[in-house]
């Protein structure tokens, strides 16, 4: 069964700080896609990347980058410099492969003070 | 513009009701799904569907029906054997599994929020 495990609940930081969220997976699968989509309070899910388990490059987009570890099964995002739109709740999600269906874990909810 | 359509936005069912939440594409996904949302427990898939005339249930389908009639359209009963409806609900369509790199994975439709009354 696949798993996807995000350490932190809930973090707090202050404005210009940088933060980063972990994401720890389980699959069995050798083919397989990671997530991280992003929730603002009105509650719709925002993409923010998508990584194929074949590609361990690490990205860089903007204020956002991401380290995936094959060897430890982490896939990682990290905000710089983070700023108050910041604030929201973080999934990670694992892809089946076979079925399309995603697995989500249970979120990091980030709070940005000013 | 495609996207996905979730209606209504609130919903608000009496006990032993059975409601209906409408969901919409017009990306010409292939796939769909819902998933429900509760606080500090991510999204749990409840059905997926990946053709017409076709599901699956997910993890937690208990108490809850679907249909596939038309490829974009995928609408979700909450039954009144689901004993603990309220959550919020957000449906996702696909082009599907086994699509490769030319599918940029999920789009997501802004949610229903059920409070049983």
């Amino acid at each position: 069964a696949q798993k996807v495990t995000q350490a932190q609940t809930e973090i707090s930081v202050v404005e210009k700080e940088d933060v980063t969220l972990d994401c720890v997976y389980e699959t069995r699968d050798t083919t397989y896609y990671l997530f991280w989509y992003k929730q603002p309070p009105s509650g719709e899910l925002v993409f923010l990347i998508r990584r194929n388990s074949f590609d361990e490059q690490n990205e860089i987009s903007g204020r956002y980058s991401w380290n995936f570890q094959k060897s430890t099964s982490s896939f990682n995002f990290t905000i710089t410099a983070s700023q108050v739109v910041d604030s929201a709740v973080y999934f990670c999600a694992l892809e089946d492969t076979s079925y399309g269906k995603l697995t989500f874990g249970q979120g990091t909810i980030l709070t940005v003070h000013p | 513009d495609g996207g996905i359509t979730q209606s209504p936005k609130y919903l608000f069912r009496k006990e032993g009701q059975n409601v209906t939440l409408s969901c919409e594409q017009n990306l010409n996904h292939d796939a769909m799904y819902w998933y429900r949302q509760d606080p500090g427990q991510g999204l749990r898939l409840i059905y997926y569907s990946q053709i017409v005339n076709d599901f699956q249930k997910g993890d937690i389908a208990e108490g809850y029906s679907v249909s596939r009639e038309k490829k974009e359209s995928f609408p979700l009963t909450v039954t009144s054997a689901q004993k603990n409806p309220t959550a919020f609900y957000l449906c996702a369509s696909s082009y599907g599994s086994g699509t490769g790199v030319l599918d940029y994975g999920y789009t997501f439709g802004s949610g229903t929020r059920l409070t049983v009354v």
